[in-house]
């Protein structure tokens, strides 16, 4: 099953908190990779995590940060969330070299 | 860092026509590209790649070209039907890094 489950599929957060999202590939699978989706800026790449290492950063202010745990599961933390922070949150794991599959994605609103 | 643009940011064409996305890239380590179709509301989805050292790569009726002096590659879509409509990305990887870098999208609109 090549599957990617993220939680939550929605989030409606105020301007200043924090949020937090996680991301689970299926067992086995050590490199996750997160992006941001906006309308304007299409699919940004924010970081990778191999092995609970974080590998590769895009260009994202520090209040975006993550970790990886043992068991592949990632998570995501966005602190003093502003508004232009609402996006689609889309994690991905390679199904095989070099192709990513995609999970669902958290849809965040940010008021 | 890698920089990708694509290009044209709309597109719209009728049933039956052809429809030609292209993207530029900026760096020459990159060696892997991947076209992605993204459905509304759903996930995007691997459709076609190509890599370095192919110049061409055709399934069914998507084709990919790479021309790795000009840096640029093209996804061609021929007998466009309304299901093909959907927002389609471009992408490039570099190295062993897997850290991939995309273009901002196509939406195709297929007009039956």
């Amino acid at each position: 099953k090549a599957g990617v489950t993220q939680t939550p599929r929605y989030l409606i957060k105020t301007r200043g908190q924090q949020v937090t999202l996680s991301c689970s590939p299926i067992s086995g699978h050590r490199s996750v990779s997160w992006y941001q989706q906006t309308p304007g800026q299409g699919l940004q790449f924010l970081f990778e995590y191999f092995s609970e290492t974080q590998r590769n950063k895009g260009n994202f202010p520090g209040r975006f940060s993550g970790r990886q745990f043992s068991n592949s599961r990632s998570e995501m933390n966005v602190s003093t969330l502003e508004l232009g922070d609402s996006a689609l949150y889309l994690c991905a794991r390679f199904k095989r070299v070099n192709e990513q599959y995609f999970g669902p994605g958290t849809r965040l609103t940010v008021t | 860092g890698e920089n990708v643009e694509q290009h044209p940011s709309t597109l719209s064409v009728q049933e039956g026509d052809s429809a030609v996305i292209k993207c530029t890239y900026s760096d020459s380590a990159s060696n892997y590209f991947p076209w992605y179709k993204q459905e509304l509301g759903k996930r995007p989805q691997l459709i076609i790649d190509i890599r370095s050292n192919v110049g061409e790569k055709k399934d069914q009726r998507i084709a990919v070209t790479l021309n790795k002096t000009a840096k640029h590659f093209s996804l061609h879509i021929t007998e466009t039907q309304p299901e093909d409509s959907a927002v389609y990305f471009c992408a490039a990887l570099s190295g062993g890094y897997q850290k991939v870098t995309f273009g901002i999208g196509t939406k195709l609109q297929v007009i039956p």
